[in-house]
């Protein structure tokens, strides 16, 4: 079964704007990651938080950690076109070592 | 050149054949797994290796088996494919030593299974 879900499972909007997405999971975790992925292809890790960090940032990119409602967000800011991909949010249990992956929210950025 | 690559990139088979795909890394790492994705769901967790001698099987293994050839290989057979089978397969690659299971993917192989 699949730890994380996300939300929403698509988002469409205009280049500039921000995209928010929310990852919430079930269990206690050692940490939160976010991938992309571009179409068809395979996973890119773009940023890891753990669980005693509240807030991360790199580049345009924000997520943010709440352990005490089991959730996440990912926030891109000044979006482009190039961002356009499936967005993913992968937990790490505790005493797990493997990573279980959400459904994904797919982001298209209209120029 | 590419730190985790996979062969073959695309294959089409047909019921009952035996399949394998193959995934090699040339980052160093200890760490390697197998999943597959289905159109509109997340990455499943078939089997992955923490080292040469270690295999664990992971959320959906029945009908898939691995070998661990070196630290560098990691392989995924179809002893006889079915149809539901079809999907994009991943490999990807961690380091234990890093403090987080932060993995990194090869490009997938896209099966079809007729």
């Amino acid at each position: 079964s699949q730890q994380g879900e996300e939300d929403p499972q698509a988002l469409s909007i205009q280049e500039g704007e921000n995209a928010t997405m929310n990852c919430s999971y079930k269990t206690s975790i050692n940490n939160l990651q976010w991938y992309r992925q571009n179409s068809g292809r395979g996973l890119v890790h773009l940023i890891l938080i753990r669980s005693n960090e509240r807030e991360k940032h790199s580049g345009r990119l924000r997520v943010t950690l709440d352990t005490s409602k089991k959730s996440s967000s990912l926030l891109i800011t000044a979006s482009r076109a190039a961002d356009t991909a499936s967005y993913f949010c992968a937990t790490e249990s505790q005493g797990a070592q493997k990573l279980v992956f959400g459904q994904g929210t797919r982001l298209t950025i209209n120029p | 050149d590419a730190d985790v690559t996979q062969t073959p990139r695309n294959r089409i088979t047909k019921t009952g054949k035996r399949i394998m795909l193959e995934c090699s890394q040339t980052k160093g790492h200890d760490r390697m797994y197998w999943y597959r994705q289905d159109p509109g769901l997340g990455l499943r967790l078939i089997y992955y290796s923490f080292d040469v001698k270690d295999i664990n099987k992971g959320e959906i293994s029945d009908g898939y088996s691995v070998s661990r050839q070196a630290q560098a290989k990691f392989s995924l057979s179809l002893e006889s494919a079915i149809p539901n089978q079809t999907a994009l397969y991943f490999c990807a690659t961690s380091d234990s030593g890093q403090g987080a299971d932060t993995q990194y993917f090869g490009p997938g192989t896209r099966l079809t299974v007729l």
